[in-house]
């Protein structure tokens, strides 16, 4: 078990460009989390998936902002002509979804966004 | 008033000594509690979880909850220089579907 992975560690864009990101759960954890995180603060849910069905979307999600998990495995964040304001980690997190493990969250090393 | 609210430090406290950390919440539903240590520039590691209130340990870290006074609390025991990071706790509804984080408190451990 090679624990969470994401892909890229760090993106520098530019402001009005698209960029995406990849996640890579615990291969036996059917739910997938993602979650911006800025300096000084705690990580901000923003969605979630249970196996590839996109369950929750947080009211903050811009609708610069989408996810997919097409085949229930690994998840791609996308944001839309970006904005310096999106400028973030970004979390993935990964967790079973019986009621006494969903709880129990392992998160990837994240994704730093820089928007210039 | 945030849902979740911690004291952001930084806290500073000498090698041995006993760490106190703690959050608030004013969300009623909450019902499972979490504590994340994070290392600067990593993603959070999930430290513990409880349910219910009363006490949790494990090995140095004790988790409390108090349900009546919506205040949990996370202590560590015999502090090591490794211990220095940031602190998160974290609380979800029954379901698993709401989790919220607080702003995190950081902890350094003077050798």
């Amino acid at each position: 078990d090679t624990g969470v992975s994401q892909d890229p560690r760090h993106k520098i864009t530019k402001r009005g460009q698209n960029v995406t990101f990849r996640c890579d759960p615990i291969s036996e954890h059917n739910r997938l989390y993602w979650y911006r995180q800025t300096l000084g603060q705690g990580p901000e849910f923003l969605t979630y998936f249970q196996n590839e069905a996109q369950l929750e979307k947080s009211r903050l999600l811009s609708d610069r902002f989408s996810a997919e998990r097409p085949k229930g495995s690994f998840s791609t964040l996308e944001i839309q002509r970006t904005e310096q304001g999106d400028s973030a980690m970004y979390l993935c997190a990964s967790s079973r979804s019986s009621m006494i493990d969903s709880y129990e969250q392992y998160f990837g090393p994240g994704t730093r966004l820089t928007v210039t | 008033q945030k849902e979740v609210e911690q004291d952001p430090g930084p806290l500073s406290v000498p090698e041995g000594a006993i760490v106190s950390l703690n959050c608030t919440y004013s969300n009623s539903a909450f019902q499972y509690f979490m504590w994340y240590r994070q290392y600067s520039r990593k993603g959070p590691e999930l430290l513990m979880y409880t349910y219910s209130s009363g006490n949790k340990e494990d090995g140095r870290f004790t988790a409390q909850v108090d349900k009546s006074s919506k205040y949990i609390s996370l202590f560590i025991r015999d502090s090591q220089p490794s211990d220095s990071a940031t602190y998160l706790c974290a609380m979800s509804d029954p379901y698993g579907q709401n989790f919220v984080f607080g702003p995190g408190t950081r902890l350094s451990v003077l050798p």
